[in-house]
C-alpha cells in the first residue's frame, strides 16, 4: 500500500515556536498533498507537492518532499494557538484516491 | 471563496434504516470522492465518480452503498440498511481534474450515529 504515515503521533510546543511533522509513504506516487482537520470537524486542504518538486512554501508553512526516502515533512514556522489541530498527508499515484496517514496532534500552549 | 457543502451536519438512525447524506461539489469540478473516518481511526475512501459513474470503488463501499448525482448540483451517498459499524464522518470531496496537480477539497463532514 502507499499508505503515507506520519511521525509524530502528537507534538506539543509553545506559541511562536516551529512545529516539524514528518511523512513516509511506501511507494511511489504523484504528489504528496497535507490536510488539518480541527477536532472533529471537515478536512482543509493546505499545500500540495508534486513528485517532481523537492520544496514548497505556503504562507508560514514549508512542505518538503524526499522521493529518495519516500517522505515529507511540513513546517510550520512561529506556530500560533489557532494552529491546534491534527494535521495528516494523503498521497496519489497514478489516478488512484487520496490514501490517508493517520496524523499528528499539534497542540499549541499558548 | 468556493467551497464543499454536506447536509446534515449530524445524522442519527437507527440500525437497519436507509440513509442520505448530502454534497455540494464546487461547481466547476468533475470529479467527486466520498470518504469516511471512523472516530480516532484514518480518512478511508470509498468511492470516486466522474461523467455520472463510479470511476473507482473500495472494499468498504459494498451493495449497502450507493451514490447518485440527481441533478446538476448535488452528489449524494446512500446507505441502504445501516449498521452500527457505520457510524463515522462522511466527507465529501470534489476537484476540477485528476492527476499530479488536481486538489481534492473536503466538506465540513456528515457525522453518522447509528444506534
Amino acid at each position: 500500500s502507499q499508505q503515507g504515515e506520519e511521525d509524530p503521533q502528537a507534538l506539543s510546543i509553545q506559541e511562536g515556536e516551529n512545529a516539524t511533522m514528518n511523512c513516509s509513504y511506501k511507494t511511489s506516487i504523484n504528489n504528496l498533498q497535507w490536510y488539518r482537520q480541527n477536532s472533529g470537524r471537515g478536512l482543509v486542504h493546505l499545500i500540495l507537492i508534486r513528485s517532481n518538486e523537492r520544496e514548497k512554501h505556503s504562507g508560514r508553512l514549508r512542505v518538503t518532499l524526499d522521493t529518495s526516502k519516500k517522505s515529507s515533512s511540513l513546517l510550520i514556522t512561529a506556530s500560533r494557538a489557532a494552529d491546534t489541530a491534527s494535521y495528516f498527508c494523503a498521497t496519489v499515484a497514478g489516478n488512484t484516491p487520496l490514501v490517508f496517514g493517520k496524523g499528528t496532534r499539534l497542540s499549541v500552549i499558548a | 471563496e468556493p467551497e464543499v457543502t454536506q447536509t446534515p451536519s449530524h445524522q442519527v438512525t437507527q440500525m437497519g434504516q436507509e440513509v442520505i447524506l448530502r454534497c455540494v461539489p464546487i461547481s466547476n469540478h468533475l470529479y467527486f470522492y466520498w470518504y469516511r473516518q471512523i472516530l480516532g481511526q484514518k480518512v478511508e475512501f470509498l468511492v470516486s465518480f466522474y461523467n455520472n459513474e463510479i470511476s473507482e470503488k473500495s472494499e468498504i463501499f459494498d451493495d449497502q452503498f450507493s451514490v447518485e448525482r440527481p441533478d446538476g448540483s448535488n452528489f449524494t451517498l446512500k446507505i441502504r440498511s445501516t449498521k452500527l459499524e457505520d457510524s463515522a464522518m462522511y466527507f465529501c470531496a470534489s476537484s476540477e481534474g485528476r492527476g499530479v496537480t488536481y486538489e481534492q477539497y473536503f466538506g465540513p463532514g456528515t457525522r453518522l450515529t447509528v444506534t
